[in-house]
């Protein structure tokens, strides 16, 4: 069956560019998260969503960070003005309903590299 | 592939055998625990989770146990095989919230 499914798998941005990565949760999955992962490093939270609305996004390093979904469904983050502390695997994850009764279903990540 | 960890705590254990991967936890308000499984290049993979009023739980050849006196939460394969070979990674969920917290990780490998 059809996994989380993340796009594009690898990104190369110039320090200072936009970038946008995609996010298809499995379908029908109510609960959408973000994490970042370092080199060597455990998942950091970064945001969640329960269906469209936005209900946690404590972990959002800096306000160039942005994240949506808007239908409730497929989930964008953005970084703008990227920079090298900004590399990273970002991780989407996905649960069909709330953390402690479904697990979260993870994604392979797109790993960015700013140069 | 890329590495996921480069500079994880090990554990290094022979085929066949049993491994024990251990895990400290930090808020004593955590009511929900897991384990995950990560290859070099891929996400984590979900193992096994328990909830905070139990004290174990099995699956196919893995067990969790949990600790609550002491904070600790532990993973145990039986007969490891060489598709063990990963890192693992425990995260906690803090009563009210939603959001995994990670610990840092260990490595796992397999010897022949």
């Amino acid at each position: 069956g059809a996994g989380v499914s993340q796009s594009p798998r690898y990104k190369v941005a110039k320090r200072g560019q936009d970038v946008a990565l995609r996010c298809d949760p499995i379908s029908g999955h109510v609960s959408l998260f973000w994490y970042q992962q370092a080199l060597g490093q455990g998942p950091e939270f970064l945001t969640y969503f329960q269906n469209e609305a936005q209900l946690d996004k404590s972990g959002l390093p800096s306000d160039r960070f942005f994240a949506e979904r808007p239908e409730g469904s497929v989930s964008t983050l953005k970084i703008q003005r990227t920079q090298q502390e900004d590399s990273a695997v970002y991780l989407c994850a996905s649960s069909y309903r709330q953390v402690s009764n479904s697990p979260l279903h993870f994604g392979n990540g797109t790993r960015l590299t700013v140069t | 592939g890329e590495s996921v960890g480069l500079h994880l705590p090990t554990l290094s254990v022979q085929e066949g055998d049993n491994s024990i991967i251990n895990c400290a936890y930090s808020n004593s308000a955590s009511d929900y625990f897991i384990w995950y499984k990560q290859e070099s290049g891929k996400g984590p993979q979900f193992i096994i989770d328990i909830r905070s009023n139990m004290d174990k739980r099995q699956g196919q050849r893995v067990t969790v146990l949990l600790n609550k006196t002491v904070k600790h939460l532990s993973l145990q394969i039986a007969a490891t095989q060489p598709g063990d070979s990963a890192v693992y990674f425990c995260a906690e969920k803090v009563q009210g919230a939603q959001k995994l917290v990670f610990g840092q990780g260990t490595r796992l490998t397999i010897n022949p």
